[in-house]
C-alpha cells in the first residue's frame, strides 16, 4: 500500500542553523501539507501545498518557514534559522483531492530538536 | 472559528470491551469532514475512519465505527472488541470545506487497554 515516507526520522540542530525536512508524498496526490505537534499537544497546520504554489498557510508558518517541490516525488519543508521552539515533530501529509477524496495521509514524522 | 473538543485526556478499558472516545465540534459551514487518526508511542498518525457532514449513514472501517451526532455536532469513535494494540493516542479532526484543505485537530485521547 502506497505511504508517505520522510526523512530523516530524526534530527538534531543547533539554535540558529538552517534544516530541510524531506517528504515524499503518495505518487497520485496532488495537496501537499506540512503540521507539527509540539511534544504533548495537538497536531497543527502549517501549510498546504497544490499546484507548485502554497495555497494556504497558518500563522506559525513565518518568513522563517518555506516549501519547496523541487522535483516529481518529493516535497521539502526548510527552517532558516531554527529557534528552540521550532523543536517539535513535523507531519507531511498528501491528499488525493480536495473535496472528493480529503483524507489526508501522514508519514511517519521527523522529529526535530533545537538545541 | 473552527473547533475541535476532545474532553477526555485518558481513557481505560478492559480488552475485548468496546470503548467509546468523544469528540464535539464546531463549525457554521454546512460542508465538513470529519478524521479519526491514531497515534502510537512510536509517534506516526494512522488514519482510522472519515465521515462527510452530508453522509447519511455512520462510516465504519472493521472494528472502528463513527457515531456522527449533526445536532448534537459530535463524532465519538466507537472501538469494538479492544485490543492491546489499540493502545494509542486518538486525535480527532476536521476539515471545513470553505476554509481549504486544512486540518483542525483535537488534542488527543490517550487509549490504555487492559488485559
Amino acid at each position: 500500500e502506497p505511504e508517505v515516507t520522510q526523512t530523516p526520522s530524526h534530527q538534531v540542530t543547533q539554535m540558529g542553523q538552517e534544516v530541510i525536512l524531506r517528504c515524499v508524498p503518495i505518487s497520485n496526490h496532488l495537496y501537499f501539507y506540512w503540521y507539527r505537534q509540539i511534544l504533548g499537544q495537538k497536531v497543527e497546520f502549517l501549510v498546504s501545498f497544490y499546484n507548485n504554489e502554497i495555497s494556504e498557510k497558518s500563522e506559525i508558518f513565518d518568513d522563517q518557514f518555506s516549501v519547496e517541490r523541487p522535483d516529481g516525488s518529493n516535497f521539502t519543508l526548510k527552517i532558516r534559522s531554527t529557534k528552540l521552539e521550532d523543536s517539535a515533530m513535523y507531519f507531511c501529509a498528501s491528499s488525493l483531492a480536495g473535496n472528493q477524496d480529503p483524507t489526508q495521509y501522514f508519514g511517519p514524522g521527523t522529529r526535530l530538536l533545537v538545541l | 472559528a473552527q473547533k475541535i473538543t476532545q474532553t477526555q485526556p485518558g481513557m481505560f478499558v478492559q480488552e475485548k470491551e468496546a470503548v467509546t472516545l468523544d469528540c464535539t465540534y464546531d463549525t457554521s459551514d454546512p460542508s465538513y469532514g470529519l478524521f479519526w487518526y491514531k497515534q502510537p508511542s512510536s509517534g506516526e498518525m494512522i488514519f482510522l475512519i472519515y465521515q462527510g457532514s452530508y453522509d447519511q449513514q455512520n462510516a465504519t472501517e472493521g472494528r472502528y465505527s463513527l457515531n456522527f451526532q449533526k445536532a448534537r455536532k459530535s463524532a465519538n469513535l466507537v472501538i469494538s472488541a479492544s485490543q492491546l494494540g489499540d493502545s494509542a493516542m486518538y486525535f480527532c479532526a476536521m476539515r471545513v470545506s470553505n476554509t481549504g484543505n486544512q486540518f483542525y485537530f483535537g488534542t488527543g485521547t490517550s487509549l490504555t487497554v487492559i488485559p
